[in-house]
């Protein structure tokens, strides 16, 4: 069965740090996959997605970059961090048009 | 580009009534229309979908209705019960393009 792993969980930053949050896939292949942030009041907003290894299409402009050096690995990344990219971001597979499935999500907090 | 619009924002039923979510969508060309669900604390999952080729579709106590003449679909839950509280987010999509966009979710409270 497919699975999606995504950490950290939690963490607290300042601004101005860098920021790394990592994502797999396990048990499917050239799945799509997406980064998503969740903002109070504000629903999911899709900030990039992927469909398949170095394709990264950014929805938002913003502080934040997405790679994707292997077919079931997705990273989100900023080299300086910013207050207002505080949230709970997601990531989560397809394959094909249809249903998303969502990790488990990384709270993130700039102080 | 598509535009979801969700109501109301935040719901409270006594336990046993029925809860309903409304929303709208822009782009005409949109046939597929999934509901999630997203207890605290985790990631949305997926309760319950429709394609624009039917008007209805109901799994249990939940259903979803179509109206792709005006542009609108809803979640219906029945008999609601305490584990029914959490945040749902309805989305829409052109199938081909493979990207859902989101409302912006409702909260729902069961009181028991």
């Amino acid at each position: 069965s497919q699975t999606i792993h995504q950490w950290p969980a939690t963490l607290v930053q300042p601004v101005g740090s860098p920021l790394s949050l990592e994502c797999t896939v396990e048990g499917t292949s050239n799945p799509n996959l997406y980064w998503y942030r969740q903002a109070a009041g504000r629903g999911l907003q899709l900030l990039f997605y992927s469909v398949g290894i170095g394709q990264i299409s950014s929805e938002v402009p913003q502080n934040l970059s997405a790679s994707r050096p292997q077919d079931r690995q997705f990273i989100l990344s900023s080299k300086k961090l910013l207050l207002s990219d505080s949230g709970f971001y997601l990531c989560a597979w397809s394959v094909g048009p249809g249903e998303l499935f969502f990790g488990e999500g990384s709270r993130l907090t700039v102080l | 580009g598509e535009n979801v619009e969700q109501h109301p924002s935040t719901l409270s039923v006594q336990e046993g009534d029925s809860a309903v979510i409304k929303c709208t969508y822009s782009d005409s060309a949109s046939n597929y229309f999934p509901w999630y669900k997203q207890e605290l604390g985790k990631g949305p999952q997926l309760i319950i979908d429709i394609r624009s080729n039917v008007g209805e579709k109901k799994d249990q106590r939940i259903a979803v209705t179509l109206n792709k003449t005006a542009k609108h679909f809803s979640l219906h839950i029945t008999e609601t019960q305490p584990e029914d509280s959490a945040v749902y987010f309805c989305a829409a999509s052109i199938s081909f393009r493979e990207k859902l966009t989101f409302g912006t979710g409702t909260r729902l409270t069961i009181i028991p």
